[in-house]
């Protein structure tokens, strides 16, 4: 079974500054993704950004990227220039490849993110 | 367009009675998942369909656990004699379909369940 894990509960980050969040994920598998979620107060699940497990090259999406190390199955994710709107619960969530069927997503516990002014 | 829809958006009930929780996907949408958010922790999967195949319910938690799907489109969870263990936000998400090319999972804004 797959698991994900995230060990820092709780991060803070001054506005306009950098902030990195962990994950580690543990699977068999070599065809997969992974994603970050980012969960405002509103419930809303919203997805940050996501890396094909093939892909070498890191994913970016604006101000957020990963740091994806396949062979130690990490898959960090940089938050650069903070603002205020990225607090929010952030979870890293894992899902088979796309040949699999029944792919649902398996969460880590999350972190929640501060930002301060 | 629209997104995916939950409601009730809040649920208050009493030990030991039933609920219904209702999911609408995104249209066109054949695959729907539904996932418990219990307090302070990550989301767990329950229950899996993707069009007209058996459903996939390896998640659900106990036997007062169901779901239906009906029409391929809107999804009901029901949860028979709820325990205060049973409550928690319990999110929905649909995909396009579940496999070949990556198909991203919208998440609906879920259902808060407090059981006293």
């Amino acid at each position: 079974a797959q698991t994900v894990t995230q060990s820092q509960p709780e991060m803070s980050v001054q506005e306009a500054e950098t902030v990195t969040l962990s994950c580690t994920y543990d699977t068999s598998e070599s065809d997969y993704y992974l994603f970050w979620y980012k969960q405002p107060p509103s419930r809303q699940m919203i997805l940050v950004i996501r890396q094909e497990a093939y892909k070498q090259q890191n994913a970016t999406e604006n101000r957020f990227s990963v740091n994806f190390q396949k062979a130690a199955k990490s898959f960090s994710l940089k938050i650069s220039d903070s603002q205020l709107g990225d607090a929010a619960m952030y979870f890293c969530a894992y899902r088979r490849g796309k040949e699999t069927s029944g792919s649902r997503l398996t969460f880590g516990e999350g972190t929640q993110l501060t930002v301060n002014p | 367009g629209a997104g995916v829809s939950q409601s009730p958006s809040n649920k208050v009930t009493e030990k030991g009675k039933d609920v219904e929780l209702r999911c609408d996907p995104i249209s066109g949408h054949t695959a729907l998942y539904w996932y418990r958010q219990s307090l302070g922790q990550g989301l767990e999967f329950l229950i899996y369909f993707q069009g007209n195949s058996a459903p996939d319910k390896s998640g659900l938690p106990s036997d007062r656990f169901s779901a239906e799907r009906t029409g391929g489109s809107v999804s009901t969870l029901t949860i028979q004699r709820t325990q205060q263990e049973d409550s928690a936000v319990y999110l929905c998400a649909s995909s396009l379909r579940d496999r070949g090319s990556y198909n991203e999972q919208f998440f609906g804004p879920g259902t808060r369940l407090t059981v006293l």
